[in-house]
């Protein structure tokens, strides 16, 4: 089974910076079914990223998400104030599922 | 609008049952596989357990097969996930989400406490 590992476990920054957050896989992702999700305190997820690079609909493009194999990186270009929260990839390349540990991105 | 709702959530002993519903609206749902995932407090997403729209498939993460049930209704909108012989780790918020490998829409999700 393939474990998704996130790096930095917090990102701290201030609005308008930019943000890159990593996801490694242990094995390879196959056709690169990965996802990123975004979550607020006390909200849902929210799916931005499918595809590995795929924004889902009526997501920002300052959201973007690159990568293969086993090495992905999710990429906010201009942090907004509405940006800060914890951030989580996943696959879907066969049974089971799973998420990365997340990365929290804290304003600075 | 896509509108998931989770139902039956609270506090059971271990050992116990809980039925967790999820009432969905606003697509066809017939059409899609829908799935559970839980978080425990202050901790990270875990898949548990999806469905086939047509119910001819399930899927279970290791640590909940043989004690959970997913299930669906499709003349209802509704699926469902039983949860037999409840455990302290199990204790977490549920969250019912549309699709099979990728979640695009959520519930907000309804808690479960396992504790004596």
């Amino acid at each position: 089974e393939i474990v998704l590992t996130q790096s930095p476990g917090t990102l701290s920054l201030s609005p308008g910076e930019r943000a890159t957050l990593s996801c490694r896989a242990s094995q390879s992702v196959g056709s690169n079914y990965l996802a990123w999700y975004q979550q607020k305190p006390g909200q849902a997820p929210r799916l931005l990223i499918y595809g590995a690079s795929d924004r889902a609909t009526g997501i920002p493009d300052r959201f973007s998400g690159s990568g293969s194999g086993t090495d992905f990186t999710l990429t906010i270009t201009r942090l907004e104030p509405e940006d800060f929260a914890v951030y989580y990839c996943q696959h879907y390349d066969g049974s089971p599922l799973a998420f990365g540990g997340g990365t929290k991105v804290e304003i600075k | 609008e896509v509108h998931l709702l989770e139902s039956g959530g609270g506090l059971v002993q271990p050992g116990g049952s809980l039925r967790l519903s999820c009432a969905a609206s606003g697509f066809t749902f017939d059409d899609y596989a829908m799935t559970w995932v839980r978080q425990a407090p202050g901790r990270g997403l875990e898949w548990v357990s999806s469905i086939y729209s047509s119910s001819t498939r399930t899927f279970y993460e290791d640590s909940v097969k043989g004690r959970f049930t997913i299930s669906r209704d499709n003349s209802k909108n509704m699926v469902y996930l039983q949860m037999n012989s409840l455990r302290a780790e199990d204790t977490a918020i549920y969250y019912c989400a549309k699709g099979l490998w990728y979640f695009d829409y959520w519930g907000q999700g309804i808690l479960v406490t396992v504790s004596s």
